[in-house]
């Protein structure tokens, strides 16, 4: 079956840096997707990776390894408005999306 | 900026009325989605639209139906609420037609059937 991994819930310090792990398991695979998402907000992009390697958008970072079957989205320089749900989704080979449950991250002072 | 709109935040409902969920976006995407998001699952969808009058069902059909009359909007029909229906129901519209796209999502309608 297809399924995503990653953990429920991580806590990290302000100012520090945070990796959110996510594995994959999908029918074919066309990508995956990082999201985030503040309580009781919609879902927003933060970034898609289809070839391996590291993808950095200004602190945040996103990395792929396919034959892994492995992401993950790294945060830098924490700040308390990046508590969120971080939302991890891979394409499968019929570009339907398959969502992990999300992992919640709390930034504490 | 995409905005895509859904008809209320949080709604009540009794046992077996029917539930009108409406969202609309105002990019001109050919796509929407409706989803329902419930803790520790990730989002599943429950039906999605590529074009007017199209519809197709997703992971989770059962006690739903659409209706796409128009491009910018994307209802969602609850023909007769259960108990186990309670959930955040989420819209979410992409350009292009499949998705591969980022998808853009509506605030969420957190639905109690009681």
């Amino acid at each position: 079956g297809q399924n995503i991994d990653q953990p429920t819930e991580m806590t990290a310090t302000e100012g520090a840096i945070v990796q959110i792990n996510c594995t994959y398991q999908t029918s074919g695979f066309n990508g995956l997707f990082w999201y985030q998402q503040h309580a009781g907000e919609a879902p927003t992009f933060l970034s898609y990776n289809v070839l391996d390697g590291l993808e950095e958008k200004g602190r945040f970072s996103s990395f792929l390894s396919r034959s892994k079957g492995y992401s993950y989205l790294l945060l830098k320089e924490l700040q308390m408005k990046d508590s969120a749900s971080y939302l991890c989704a891979g394409l499968d080979s019929n570009y339907q999306l398959i969502w992990g449950a999300g992992t919640k991250l709390i930034i504490k002072p | 900026d995409v905005k895509v709109t859904q008809s209320s935040r949080y709604l009540v409902k009794r046992t077996g009325e029917k539930v009108f969920l409406e969202c609309v976006q105002d990019m001109d995407h050919e796509n929407m989605f409706w989803y329902r998001q419930d803790p520790g699952l990730g989002l599943r969808l429950i039906y999605f639209s590529y074009d007017v009058k199209m519809k197709e069902k997703g992971d989770i059909p059962e006690g739903y139906s659409v209706s796409r009359e128009k491009k910018e909007r994307f209802s969602l029909i609850l023909e007769s609420a259960s108990t186990n229906q309670t959930s955040m129901y989420l819209c979410a519209s992409t350009l292009s037609g499949d998705q591969l796209s980022e998808q853009y999502f509506g605030p969420g309608t957190r639905l109690t059937v009681t």
